[in-house]
């Protein structure tokens, strides 16, 4: 089973609104990060957030963690059409991990 | 490089014929992992490689696939006797240390007709 599930599956939204992704994941982490991946090719690393963090900003960006309810979201603000994406989050699995687990993605339409 | 280099981009080859995927990575990263994706679907682990240290190769999914990493350096993934469910993206990726973010190529599409 995955270790990080995304929701919603899909997302619509208009420019300039704002759009908020969840993850929701199963055992203890190290770290959580969050990738964008246009047209089903190579993924983009955009933010990564360690266990002890609560909350970290880049840009537009926003990241919660919540670890006792094992759940993080991404959310993007003022958003663009150039946000139109496919949205992953990735987890380790703890202490000694090194292999990241990735959810199914979230499809972002941003319509302009 | 300035990034991950995968090559061939795509490539399609006849059932039961072998491939092998290349993947470059950012030089000075130490770590290096392959992926692949199937449509529509998350990204599945297939094999890591650490320095010098033997490959993770728990996320293969049988003994036709085999990868190999020279110098600690370039990789190659082979996949011998190539079925129609091998056809999927494959994706590397690269990164200084363990756990930090990835740097992802963009993949080589693979379909096998």
């Amino acid at each position: 089973s995955q270790q990080g599930e995304e929701d919603p599956q899909a997302l619509s939204i208009q420019e300039g609104e704002n759009a908020t992704m969840n993850c929701s994941y199963k055992t203890s982490i190290n770290n959580l990060q969050w990738y964008r991946q246009n047209s089903g090719r190579g993924l983009v690393h955009l933010i990564l957030i360690r266990s002890n963090e609560r909350e970290k900003h880049s840009g537009r960006l926003r990241v919660t963690l919540d670890t006792s309810k094992k759940s993080s979201s991404l959310l993007i603000t003022a958003s663009r059409a150039a946000d139109t994406a496919s949205y992953f989050c990735a987890t380790d699995s703890g202490a000694g991990s090194y292999q990241l687990t990735f959810g199914k993605g979230t499809k972002l339409s941003v319509i302009p | 490089g300035a990034g991950v280099s995968q090559s061939p981009s795509n490539k399609v080859t006849e059932k039961g014929k072998d491939v092998e995927l290349r993947c470059d990575p950012i030089s000075g990263h130490t770590a290096l992992y392959w992926y692949r994706q199937s449509l529509g679907q998350g990204l599945e682990f297939l094999i890591y490689f650490q320095g010098n240290s033997a490959p993770d190769k728990s996320g293969l999914p049988s003994d036709r696939f085999s990868a190999e990493r020279t110098g600690g350096s370039v990789s190659t993934l082979t996949i011998q006797r190539t079925q129609q469910e091998d056809s999927a993206v494959y994706l590397c990726a690269s990164s200084p240390i363990v756990n930090y973010g990835y740097t992802f190529g963009s993949g080589t599409r693979l379909t096998v007709v």
